[in-house]
């Protein structure tokens, strides 16, 4: 079957650098996804990774390894408004989106 | 700028009831989707289209009816709703890849908290 497994909740501090795990397996690979929710909004869209590699958008980064099945989310000089769900979605051989569980992330001052 | 607008934040609804939840899009997109999010799972695909007129299920279309009449409107129908379909319900729309799916981020509504007593 297909999954994709990210970590439940993270705690980080105001200022501070966090980076959010996100494993997938999947019917095929063709990219993947990050999403930042607030509560009580729609997700909106971060970042795309299809090849291996670092990209960076300001203070955020996203890393792809696609022969470890392995994502990160990079957050960096966090700040309050950070404090959101941060979801991992992997597009498979069907054009189709696999979605993980979401990261609730704490900032604390 | 991007604008994604379901009908309702909240609802509720009786057992038994037909419920539908309406999505407008306001940016021409072909690709409109109905999500389910409930705490603990991820975003689960109840039904797509990438046309007028056209619907495909997705992962959990039991109990769930679409209807895509107009290009910019894409209604999710719970024929006859039980308890287990109260849920957060999310729509989303895209355009298709051109050039490749890094083309097609999926846009979001606000959600539609859906109780069924």
């Amino acid at each position: 079957g297909q999954n994709i497994d990210q970590p439940t909740e993270m705690t980080a501090t105001e200022g501070a650098i966090v980076q959010i795990n996100c494993t997938y397996q999947t019917s095929g690979f063709n990219g993947l996804f990050w999403y930042q929710q607030h509560a009580g909004e729609a997700p909106t869209f971060l970042s795309y990774n299809v090849l291996d590699g670092l990209e960076e958008k300001g203070r955020f980064s996203s890393f792809l390894s696609r022969s470890k099945g392995y994502s990160y989310l990079l957050l960096k000089e966090l700040q309050m408004k950070d404090s959101a769900s941060y979801l991992c979605a992997v597009m498979d051989s069907n054009y189709q989106l696999i979605w993980g569980a979401g990261t609730k992330l704490i900032i604390k001052p | 700028d991007v604008k994604v607008t379901q009908s309702s934040r909240y609802l509720v609804k009786r057992t038994g009831e037909k419920v539908f939840l309406e999505c407008v899009q306001d940016m021409d997109h072909e690709n409109m989707f109905w999500y389910r999010q409930d705490p603990g799972l991820g975003l689960r695909l109840i039904y797509f289209s990438y046309d007028v007129k056209m619907k495909e299920k997705g992962d959990i279309p039991e109990g769930y009816s679409v209807s895509r009449e107009k290009k910019e409107r894409f209604s999710l129908i719970l024929e006859s709703a039980s308890t287990n379909q109260t849920s957060m319900y999310l729509c989303a729309s895209s355009i298709p890849g051109q050039g490749g799916p890094e083309n097609q981020p999926q846009h979001f509504g606000d959600g539609t908290r859906l109780s069924i007593l």
